[in-house]
């Protein structure tokens, strides 16, 4: 157990809809990381945010955003649904302090646009 | 941008064999951090890496930190059935975020 938990589990949605996905990170940890992981695939970085600010972004559109709160959970929201991003959305916490950082990941949401 | 290969894509082995896999970048990494997936679950770390050349063990686990930087592998040692899943790596370098292989897919016949 990583303390990290995501919310909902699983997610049906049409195309053009939104979606808003949540993660709770583990205590004591600043940061949480979005990960897009497509099935058969490794995770891929969508953004990361520390201290409520976005700290770096993957290659992905701006329909992709995402806040962090004060207590450091997170949401992920995304809009006009597209059906190839039906995949499985990971969330990771870590502390962020220095060159070394550890992830956690949460178990997912997995989402599917039809 | 940096890209992560790992080797093999999938391996059958027999329960109580050994397993090696590696991950090789384009780009030097100062942490290196190795995960377990099972279907349906989120990554569950598994040895984190952060200096060239380190060697670090987990129970049957042991992974390294390559010299080049470039580079870093893990070992099973005794494989068991719950050793299957599919494993990953991830690398990052100074003010950059992780980025993971495709995976080792691993299958552990009796």
């Amino acid at each position: 157990e990583t303390g990290v938990t995501q919310s909902p589990t699983h997610l049906i949605k049409t195309r053009g809809q939104q979606v808003t996905l949540r993660c709770s990170s583990q205590s004591g940890h600043n940061t949480v990381s979005w990960y897009q992981q497509a099935l058969g695939q490794g995770p891929q970085f969508i953004f990361q945010y520390y201290r409520e600010e976005e700290n770096g972004r993957g290659n992905f559109p701006p329909r992709f955003s995402g806040l962090q709160f004060p207590n450091y959970s997170s949401e992920l929201n995304v809009n006009a649904l597209e059906l190839d991003d039906s995949a499985l959305y990971l969330c990771a916490s870590s502390f962020l302090a220095g060159v070394q950082e550890t992830q956690y990941f949460g178990p997912g949401t997995r989402l599917l646009v039809l | 941008g940096q890209q992560l290969n790992q080797s093999p894509q999938s391996m059958f082995i027999q329960e109580g064999e050994d397993v090696s896999m590696n991950c090789t970048s384009s780009s030097i990494f100062n942490t290196w951090l190795w995960y377990k997936q099972e279907p349906g679950e989120g990554p569950v770390l598994l040895i984190a890496l952060y200096k060239a050349g380190e060697l670090t063990s987990n129970g049957r686990l042991t992974a390294q930190f390559g010299i080049t930087r470039k580079d870093s592998f893990l070992n099973i040692s005794a494989s068991i059935p719950s050793d299957v899943g599919i494993y990953f790596c991830a690398g990052r370098d100074y003010g950059q975020n992780f980025v993971f292989g495709p995976g080792t897919r691993l299958s552990v016949l009796p």
